[in-house]
């Protein structure tokens, strides 16, 4: 079972750029068969898909966020990484990181979720 | 983007109930649906993959069934640790979608 850890400032301004870390352990982001994703949840809402990362050349992206979403990996930490742009009020929310089992497509381990709250 | 929609959004129930929860997708996904509980301030948690197969570890009394568009979600025996909201997520075609998620309370 990989564990997972999100870090990040929980206050950022408008119009600035997100940046969260995902830490990895009891497994590899080398490793093949994971992809490594990002979801979040605006308060009182569901769940949305920001996207996910296989290799440094292999990312997917949720269209509503493409434009200003990049997930990169850093292999010598074991972490991954999300940084959203031109930030407004409404990316207010709580931001979790998770692997997906490439050949199931599951969410099977969360960390536990970091808020992170937009405003000047 | 496929949508998902959950019924209801919110229920009441004792311990002991069976508990059963609705999810539909704007297209077939065939049998591409996941099922999630989610307790606040906690990680979410993979109970079911492929519409019916329990994930290892998840008590036997959830249960997952359908194909297509609608799907259920069980729970046989109502137990005072599942309280949490449940989400059905569709991994057919990115971007994955999530129902809005069911609140099960007391």
């Amino acid at each position: 079972q990989v564990r997972l850890q999100e870090s990040g400032p929980g206050l950022v301004k408008p119009s600035q750029t997100l940046s969260l870390t995902c830490t990895v352990s009891g497994g590899s982001v080398s490793s093949g068969g994971y992809y490594w994703s990002w979801i979040r949840q605006p308060a009182g809402k569901g769940l949305e898909w920001i996207g996910r990362l296989y290799t440094s050349e292999n990312t997917n992206y949720n269209p509503s966020l493409k434009s200003r979403v990049t997930i990169s990996v850093d292999t010598s930490r074991n972490q991954f990484s999300l940084k959203l742009s031109s930030v407004t009020a409404a990316d207010t929310a709580v931001y979790f990181c998770a692997s997906e089992l490439k050949l199931r497509g599951t969410l099977g381990d969360w960390g536990q979720g970091t808020l992170v709250t937009v405003s000047s | 983007d496929i949508q998902m929609t959950q019924s209801p959004s919110s229920l009441s129930a004792f311990v002991g109930d069976r508990v059963t929860i609705t999810c539909r997708a704007s297209q077939s996904i065939t049998s591409y649906l996941n099922w999630y509980q989610h307790k606040p301030g906690k990680a979410p948690n993979l109970l079911i993959y492929a519409a019916s197969t329990l994930q290892s570890g998840v008590p036997s009394r959830f249960s997952g069934s359908g194909s297509g568009t609608d799907f259920t979600l069980s729970i046989s025996s109502l137990q005072s640790e599942d309280f949490a909201t449940y989400y059905c997520q569709q991994n057919y075609i990115t971007p994955w979608t999530f129902g809005q998620g069911t609140k099960v309370e007391i």
